[in-house]
Protein backbone atom coordinates (compact mmCIF):
# COMPACT_ATOMS: atom_id res chain seq x y z
CA UNK A 1 0.00 0.00 0.00
CA UNK A 2 1.42 3.16 -0.89
CA UNK A 3 1.81 5.84 2.16
CA UNK A 4 -0.07 8.80 0.17
CA UNK A 5 -3.02 7.75 -2.16
CA UNK A 6 -4.34 10.03 -5.30
CA UNK A 7 -6.93 9.34 -7.50
CA UNK A 8 -5.09 10.21 -10.96
CA UNK A 9 -8.34 11.21 -12.88
CA UNK A 10 -8.91 12.88 -15.03
CA UNK A 11 -11.37 14.84 -13.63
CA UNK A 12 -13.48 17.61 -16.08
CA UNK A 13 -15.70 20.22 -14.52
CA UNK A 14 -17.63 22.83 -16.42
CA UNK A 15 -16.28 26.66 -15.23
CA UNK A 16 -17.58 28.13 -12.47
CA UNK A 17 -18.04 24.86 -10.83
CA UNK A 18 -16.68 23.53 -7.45
CA UNK A 19 -13.69 21.37 -7.25
CA UNK A 20 -12.56 18.61 -4.41
CA UNK A 21 -9.15 17.09 -4.72
CA UNK A 22 -8.46 14.37 -1.99
CA UNK A 23 -5.89 12.55 -0.29
CA UNK A 24 -5.44 9.96 1.54
CA UNK A 25 -2.93 8.77 3.62
CA UNK A 26 -1.57 5.75 5.93
CA UNK A 27 1.46 7.49 8.17
CA UNK A 28 -0.11 9.29 11.35
CA UNK A 29 3.69 11.00 11.41
CA UNK A 30 2.90 13.70 8.44
CA UNK A 31 2.60 16.85 10.64
CA UNK A 32 2.68 18.88 7.26
CA UNK A 33 0.45 18.62 3.94
CA UNK A 34 0.83 20.28 1.18
CA UNK A 35 -1.54 20.61 -2.46
CA UNK A 36 1.17 21.43 -5.70
CA UNK A 37 0.06 22.86 -8.84
CA UNK A 38 1.78 21.07 -12.09
CA UNK A 39 1.19 22.49 -15.39
CA UNK A 40 1.58 20.08 -18.32
CA UNK A 41 4.87 19.55 -19.51
CA UNK A 42 6.27 22.19 -16.66
CA UNK A 43 7.71 21.33 -12.84
CA UNK A 44 5.27 21.52 -10.03
CA UNK A 45 4.86 24.85 -7.84
CA UNK A 46 3.33 24.93 -4.27
CA UNK A 47 0.03 26.03 -4.38
CA UNK A 48 -1.08 25.36 -0.27
CA UNK A 49 1.10 24.43 2.55
CA UNK A 50 -1.03 23.67 6.68
CA UNK A 51 0.57 22.44 9.55
CA UNK A 52 -1.44 19.97 10.99
CA UNK A 53 -5.15 19.83 10.87
CA UNK A 54 -7.65 22.58 10.50
CA UNK A 55 -8.68 24.87 7.15
CA UNK A 56 -6.49 27.14 5.39
CA UNK A 57 -8.05 29.14 2.83
CA UNK A 58 -6.26 31.59 0.17
CA UNK A 59 -8.55 33.38 -2.44
CA UNK A 60 -10.54 30.41 -4.39
CA UNK A 61 -8.58 27.89 -2.98
CA UNK A 62 -9.21 26.19 0.50
CA UNK A 63 -7.22 23.22 1.74
CA UNK A 64 -8.89 20.78 4.37
CA UNK A 65 -6.54 18.18 6.91
CA UNK A 66 -8.82 15.77 8.73
CA UNK A 67 -6.01 13.89 10.58
CA UNK A 68 -8.49 11.58 12.33
CA UNK A 69 -9.18 10.05 9.27
CA UNK A 70 -6.26 10.69 7.40
CA UNK A 71 -7.75 12.54 4.75
CA UNK A 72 -6.65 16.05 3.43
CA UNK A 73 -8.90 17.98 0.33
CA UNK A 74 -7.96 20.72 -1.36
CA UNK A 75 -11.35 22.81 -2.72
CA UNK A 76 -11.31 24.80 -5.94
CA UNK A 77 -14.31 27.83 -6.01
CA UNK A 78 -15.47 29.46 -9.25
CA UNK A 79 -13.34 27.29 -11.25
CA UNK A 80 -11.28 28.77 -14.26
CA UNK A 81 -9.74 27.01 -17.53
CA UNK A 82 -6.80 28.50 -16.18
CA UNK A 83 -7.14 26.06 -13.51
CA UNK A 84 -6.43 22.88 -15.92
CA UNK A 85 -3.61 21.12 -14.20
CA UNK A 86 -2.15 18.49 -12.53
CA UNK A 87 -2.85 18.64 -8.55
CA UNK A 88 -0.51 17.09 -6.44
CA UNK A 89 -0.72 16.19 -2.70
CA UNK A 90 2.20 16.35 -0.82
CA UNK A 91 3.03 15.43 2.85
CA UNK A 92 6.02 14.97 5.47
CA UNK A 93 6.84 14.49 9.01
CA UNK A 94 8.53 16.92 11.35
CA UNK A 95 12.30 16.81 10.94
CA UNK A 96 14.00 15.05 7.67
CA UNK A 97 13.85 15.80 4.11
CA UNK A 98 11.48 13.52 2.68
CA UNK A 99 8.36 14.48 1.21
CA UNK A 100 6.03 11.94 0.37
CA UNK A 101 3.97 13.27 -3.11
CA UNK A 102 0.86 12.04 -4.06
CA UNK A 103 0.74 10.83 -7.99
CA UNK A 104 -2.03 14.12 -8.89
CA UNK A 105 -4.68 14.38 -10.54
CA UNK A 106 -5.30 16.06 -13.54
CA UNK A 107 -8.18 18.34 -13.73
CA UNK A 108 -9.45 19.67 -16.86
CA UNK A 109 -11.82 23.01 -16.54
CA UNK A 110 -14.23 23.61 -19.58
CA UNK A 111 -14.69 26.69 -20.63
CA UNK B 1 16.41 35.10 -10.57
CA UNK B 2 16.41 32.34 -12.53
CA UNK B 3 15.20 29.92 -9.72
CA UNK B 4 15.74 26.50 -10.57
CA UNK B 5 17.65 25.21 -14.27
CA UNK B 6 17.79 21.82 -15.57
CA UNK B 7 19.83 20.77 -18.92
CA UNK B 8 19.33 19.13 -21.13
CA UNK B 9 15.67 19.22 -21.70
CA UNK B 10 15.51 16.81 -23.70
CA UNK B 11 17.69 13.39 -24.25
CA UNK B 12 17.36 10.19 -26.18
CA UNK B 13 20.02 7.29 -24.69
CA UNK B 14 20.99 3.67 -26.10
CA UNK B 15 20.87 1.39 -23.39
CA UNK B 16 23.81 1.34 -21.84
CA UNK B 17 25.01 4.32 -22.41
CA UNK B 18 26.12 7.36 -19.48
CA UNK B 19 24.80 10.87 -18.97
CA UNK B 20 24.91 13.64 -16.57
CA UNK B 21 21.85 15.74 -15.98
CA UNK B 22 22.58 19.55 -14.81
CA UNK B 23 20.82 21.19 -12.05
CA UNK B 24 21.37 25.23 -10.58
CA UNK B 25 19.64 27.07 -8.28
CA UNK B 26 20.34 30.82 -7.48
CA UNK B 27 17.85 31.30 -4.43
CA UNK B 28 21.15 30.22 -1.96
CA UNK B 29 19.26 27.22 -0.58
CA UNK B 30 20.84 24.42 1.13
CA UNK B 31 19.06 21.19 0.00
CA UNK B 32 18.86 19.88 -3.01
CA UNK B 33 16.64 17.11 -4.69
CA UNK B 34 15.81 14.56 -7.25
CA UNK B 35 12.85 13.25 -8.36
CA UNK B 36 11.81 11.14 -11.06
CA UNK B 37 7.82 11.35 -12.44
CA UNK B 38 6.46 8.71 -13.88
CA UNK B 39 2.50 7.76 -14.92
CA UNK B 40 0.46 7.08 -11.67
CA UNK B 41 3.49 6.96 -9.65
CA UNK B 42 3.80 10.45 -8.73
CA UNK B 43 6.98 12.07 -8.06
CA UNK B 44 9.40 9.80 -6.25
CA UNK B 45 12.65 10.77 -4.63
CA UNK B 46 15.56 9.55 -6.24
CA UNK B 47 19.00 11.33 -3.86
CA UNK B 48 18.95 14.84 -1.95
CA UNK B 49 21.43 16.74 -0.47
CA UNK B 50 20.73 18.71 2.80
CA UNK B 51 23.70 20.38 2.25
CA UNK B 52 27.19 21.02 0.19
CA UNK B 53 29.06 17.76 0.20
CA UNK B 54 26.25 15.60 1.90
CA UNK B 55 24.39 13.20 -0.43
CA UNK B 56 21.87 10.66 0.85
CA UNK B 57 19.47 8.28 -0.80
CA UNK B 58 15.66 8.45 -1.27
CA UNK B 59 13.08 6.10 -2.67
CA UNK B 60 14.77 4.92 -5.35
CA UNK B 61 18.29 5.18 -5.83
CA UNK B 62 19.16 2.28 -7.83
CA UNK B 63 21.20 3.24 -11.29
CA UNK B 64 21.98 7.02 -10.30
CA UNK B 65 24.35 8.71 -8.80
CA UNK B 66 24.87 12.16 -7.63
CA UNK B 67 27.12 15.20 -6.62
CA UNK B 68 27.03 18.22 -4.63
CA UNK B 69 29.39 20.25 -6.82
CA UNK B 70 28.79 23.68 -4.62
CA UNK B 71 25.87 25.21 -2.94
CA UNK B 72 24.31 26.12 -6.62
CA UNK B 73 24.48 22.74 -8.63
CA UNK B 74 23.86 19.38 -7.93
CA UNK B 75 23.67 16.66 -10.64
CA UNK B 76 22.13 13.16 -11.51
CA UNK B 77 24.81 10.72 -13.13
CA UNK B 78 23.31 7.51 -15.34
CA UNK B 79 26.01 5.96 -15.38
CA UNK B 80 24.34 2.71 -17.95
CA UNK B 81 21.39 3.80 -19.09
CA UNK B 82 18.16 1.24 -18.82
CA UNK B 83 14.57 1.52 -20.30
CA UNK B 84 13.31 1.53 -17.13
CA UNK B 85 14.85 5.05 -16.52
CA UNK B 86 13.03 6.31 -19.39
CA UNK B 87 11.12 9.22 -17.15
CA UNK B 88 10.47 12.73 -16.57
CA UNK B 89 13.77 14.21 -14.58
CA UNK B 90 12.97 17.04 -11.71
CA UNK B 91 15.61 18.73 -9.39
CA UNK B 92 14.11 20.76 -6.89
CA UNK B 93 15.51 22.77 -4.05
CA UNK B 94 14.70 24.60 -0.96
CA UNK B 95 15.89 26.19 2.49
CA UNK B 96 15.39 23.46 4.80
CA UNK B 97 18.49 22.62 6.60
CA UNK B 98 19.19 20.58 8.94
CA UNK B 99 17.97 21.72 12.35
CA UNK B 100 15.68 23.40 10.21
CA UNK B 101 13.37 21.43 8.25
CA UNK B 102 9.57 22.31 8.79
CA UNK B 103 9.39 24.84 6.41
CA UNK B 104 9.98 23.08 3.25
CA UNK B 105 8.71 24.74 0.36
CA UNK B 106 10.49 23.00 -2.83
CA UNK B 107 11.29 24.83 -5.94
CA UNK B 108 10.97 23.08 -8.98
CA UNK B 109 13.10 23.10 -12.07
CA UNK B 110 11.30 22.73 -15.64
CA UNK B 111 12.43 19.20 -15.64
CA UNK B 112 14.55 16.72 -18.25
CA UNK B 113 12.88 14.29 -20.28
CA UNK B 114 14.69 11.51 -20.77
CA UNK B 115 14.33 8.57 -23.26
CA UNK B 116 16.09 4.90 -22.73
CA UNK B 117 15.98 3.08 -26.04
Amino acid sequence: QKEVEQDPGPLSVPEGAIVSLNCTYSNSAFQYFMWYRQYSRKGPELLMYTYSSGNKEDGRFTAQVDKSSKYISLFIRDSQPSDSATYLCAMKSTGGFKTIFGAGTRLFVKA
Amino acid sequence: NAGVTQTPKFQVLKTGQSMTLQCAQDMNHNSMYWYRQDPGMGLRLIYYSASEGTTDKGEVPNGYNVSRLNKREFSLRLESAAPSQTSVYFCASSEASEGKQRTDTQYFGPGTRLTVL
